[in-house]
């Protein structure tokens, strides 16, 4: 059974950057049919998603973020990580790491990403000084 | 980007009832690549439905997804007590990503 793990500190200061890992067990990131992505859900709120990432290093980042995020993948660990720079009170939230597996669903000229079928199971990110 | 809105924003049934929830999206989504997931309280969400109407693994038959265009809808035939929750629409037919506000389903 596919599990993720989100991984980091609880408590982020203003201005400072967020970085969390996510690792994956019971499964390969190195899968071809795969994209890993991460979303987070300020408390009480919506979903929003952040970004994707393949095996092979190609990312995709909502543009609302892009300018602050990255993600990077690290195959030898199963893991894939969020950096989140200059963060303010706004970044507050529950950030959630998940499989992407929606590339299995569509015509192979539909451009990533899709939607989440397995998710971990969140960590809060609190932005305080 | 797409915007999505559901309606209602909460709705309140009894075990047993149909449910009918709604997600209007502010363009046409492409290729009805439209999926719900349901979320309960401390938990992650789930996946329910993709591209609009396909069962995800393991999700009972009294989920249904239809609809195309600007306009989808997530029925649940007969609720059953694990199905008071909140749920979540998301279209994929263009990026970014985006999610509808949520419906709560609660016990009337």
């Amino acid at each position: 059974q596919l599990q993720l793990q989100e991984s980091g500190p609880g408590l982020v200061k203003p201005s400072e950057t967020l970085s969390l890992t996510c690792t994956v067990s019971g499964g390969s990131i190195s899968s071809s049919a795969y994209y890993w992505g991460w979303i987070r859900q300020p408390p009480g709120k919506g979903l929003e998603w952040i970004g994707n990432i393949y095996y092979g290093g190609t990312t995709y980042y909502n543009p609302s973020l892009k300018s602050r995020v990255t993600i990077s993948v690290d195959t030898s660990n199963n893991q894939f990580s969020l950096k989140l720079s200059s963060v303010t009170a706004a970044d507050t939230a529950v950030y959630y790491c998940a499989r992407d597996s929606g590339a299995n669903t569509v015509p192979g000229y539909v451009q990533p990403p899709y939607f989440f079928d397995y998710w971990g199971q969140g960590t809060l990110v609190t932005v305080s000084s | 980007e797409i915007v999505l809105t559901q309606s209602p924003g909460t709705l309140s049934l009894s075990p047993g009832e149909r449910a009918t929830l709604s997600c209007r999206a502010s363009q046409s989504v492409s290729r009805s690549y439209l999926c719900w997931y349901q979320q309960k309280p401390g938990q992650a969400p789930r996946l329910l439905i993709y591209g609009a109407s396909s069962r995800a693994t393991g999700i009972p038959d009294r989920f249904s997804g239809s609809g195309s265009g600007t306009d989808f809808t997530l029925t649940i035939s007969r609720l059953e007590p694990a199905d008071f929750a909140v749920y979540y629409c998301q279209q994929y037919g263009s990026s970014p990503l985006t999610f509808g506000g949520g419906t709560k389903v609660e016990i009337k």
